[in-house]
């Protein structure tokens, strides 16, 4: 059973707001990453790490920023939200080695109105 | 660049169908392949998984085998239920250190009805 946590689950906002979307892994896990989820399901990798103070940009371009300041959390940080920004961000994390499996957090669904 | 294609739903079968979903991928090197779940309403549980060639992986009565001539993946399961309803998604990854990132397919949706 994975242990990887978000919240909030569901945050609806209005346009200009900061918001911090939260992740947090209790398997000691050295890899995170940051996936945002469009309504046609597709996944788009925007932020990862692979340890404490290392964080890189994703696939996707996003005006999102993260953090990684201790190994178990990497949130995500929208410093002005617009409804553009409205979509599923999905957390993961992985450990270091052969398979790199990830496990994957509930989500967060954004709404900015 | 490494890219995974997968077939196009919505998928709808009735229950106890056979289920085929079929995925192919295009990689450099050789990668390791993988299916993920995704239920409403949460995140992707991995499915199954498989890291060389000819390797099948298996659970819950699903199952893929690794076919590095036709480079496919392809997800079966030969009496589908209610409860498997849900987005599929194959995935691979290359074990190239420091540049370790699972490439997703678009997901494809499964719906079981009695």
């Amino acid at each position: 059973e994975a242990d990887i946590y978000q919240t909030p689950r569901y945050l609806v906002i209005g346009t200009g707001k900061k918001i911090t979307l939260e992740c947090s892994q209790t398997m000691g896990h050295d890899k995170m990453y940051w996936y945002q989820q469009d309504p046609g399901m597709e996944l788009h990798l925007i932020h990862y790490s692979y340890g404490v103070n290392s964080t890189e940009k994703g696939d996707l371009s996003s005006e999102s920023t993260v953090s990684r300041i201790r190994t178990e959390h990497f949130p995500l940080t929208l410093e002005s939200a617009r409804p553009s920004h409205t979509s599923q961000y999905l957390c993961a994390s992985a450990r270091s080695g052969v398979y790199n499996e990830q496990f994957f957090g509930p989500g967060t669904r954004l709404t900015v109105l | 660049g490494d890219s995974v294609t997968q077939m196009e739903g919505p998928v709808t079968l009735s229950e106890e169908a056979f289920l085929t979903i079929n995925c192919t991928y295009t990689a450099t090197g050789y990668p390791s392949l993988f299916w993920y779940v995704q239920y409403p309403g949460e995140g992707l549980q991995l499915l199954l998984k498989a890291t060389k060639a000819d390797d099948k992986g298996s659970n819950k009565g699903f199952e893929a085998t690794y076919r590095k001539e036709t480079t496919s993946f392809h997800l079966e399961k030969g009496s589908v239920q209610v409860s498997d309803s849900a987005v599929y998604f194959c995935a691979l990854i290359l074990l190239n250190f420091g540049n370790e990132k699972l490439t997703f397919g678009t997901g494809t949706r499964l719906t079981i009805i009695p």
